[in-house]
């Protein structure tokens, strides 16, 4: 199994502003994902993300929104550029081997 | 495409009784995963089970089980002996060999148990 921290655990940010999402594994993974889900809906991958290389973004996602890191096989950030209440969500990554494991969540509100 | 379906929105459960939540799938891989995760009202994302297209048995972890029908491409959660606790959104998900390990969620069905 793996353990996944994430940062911040919620944050209330203005619009126009932009806010970094840390999320930590105790054990190396190739792949890391970031899914947004919005209020009562299912989980929506935003981009995966592979270390040494860019991340590979889902229809709809584009990076200049959404730019992520992946130093290492331990770390990724994702980014939520130039908010809007739109972006208002829960924000999730995961990773793992077989099974991904996730992290607990960081929810967004945008005003 | 891989697509997974949960067509019960709401799930109420008497305390003690068994529920199951239902999850079909849709694939062209031979080779896949299924899994079952449970989200509390807190926002995590909790594991709970796990099923390889190749296991001949079905899964089971303590009271979670999930009954396999490989033919009917159905992957349903059963959870015996409901606790309160158990209230939450449970989400079926699938990993196929083609999808980079990217998982396809379901809409998730909501579960309340009642005391």
């Amino acid at each position: 199994s793996a353990v996944i921290s994430q940062k911040p655990s919620r944050d209330i940010c203005q619009r126009g502003t932009s806010l970094t999402i840390q999320c930590q594994v105790d054990s190396q993974v190739t792949m890391m994902f970031w899914y947004r889900q919005q209020p009562g809906q299912s989980l929506t991958l935003i981009a995966t993300a592979n270390q040494g290389s860019e991340a590979t973004y889902e229809s709809g996602f584009v990076i200049d929104k959404f730019p992520i890191s992946r130093p290492n096989l331990t770390f990724s950030t994702l980014t939520v550029s130039n908010m809007s209440p739109e972006d208002s969500s829960i924000y999730l990554c995961s990773g793992g081997r077989e099974t991904q494991y996730f992290g607990p969540g960081t929810r967004l509100l945008v005003l | 495409a891989q697509k997974i379906t949960q067509t019960q929105p709401g799930m109420f459960v008497q305390e003690k009784e068994a529920v199951t939540l239902d999850c079909t799938y849709d694939t062209s891989d031979p080779s896949y995963g299924l899994f079952w995760y449970k989200q509390p009202s807190s926002g995590e994302m909790i594991f709970l089970i796990y099923q390889g297209s190749y296991d001949q048995q079905n899964a089971t972890e303590g009271r979670y089980s999930l009954n396999f029908q490989k033919a009917r491409k159905s992957a349903n959660l059963v959870i015996s002996a409901s606790q309160l606790g158990d209230s939450a959104m449970y989400f079926c998900a699938m990993r196929g060999p083609n999808t980079g390990n990217q998982f396809y969620f379901g809409t998730g069905t909501s579960l309340t148990v009642i005391p």
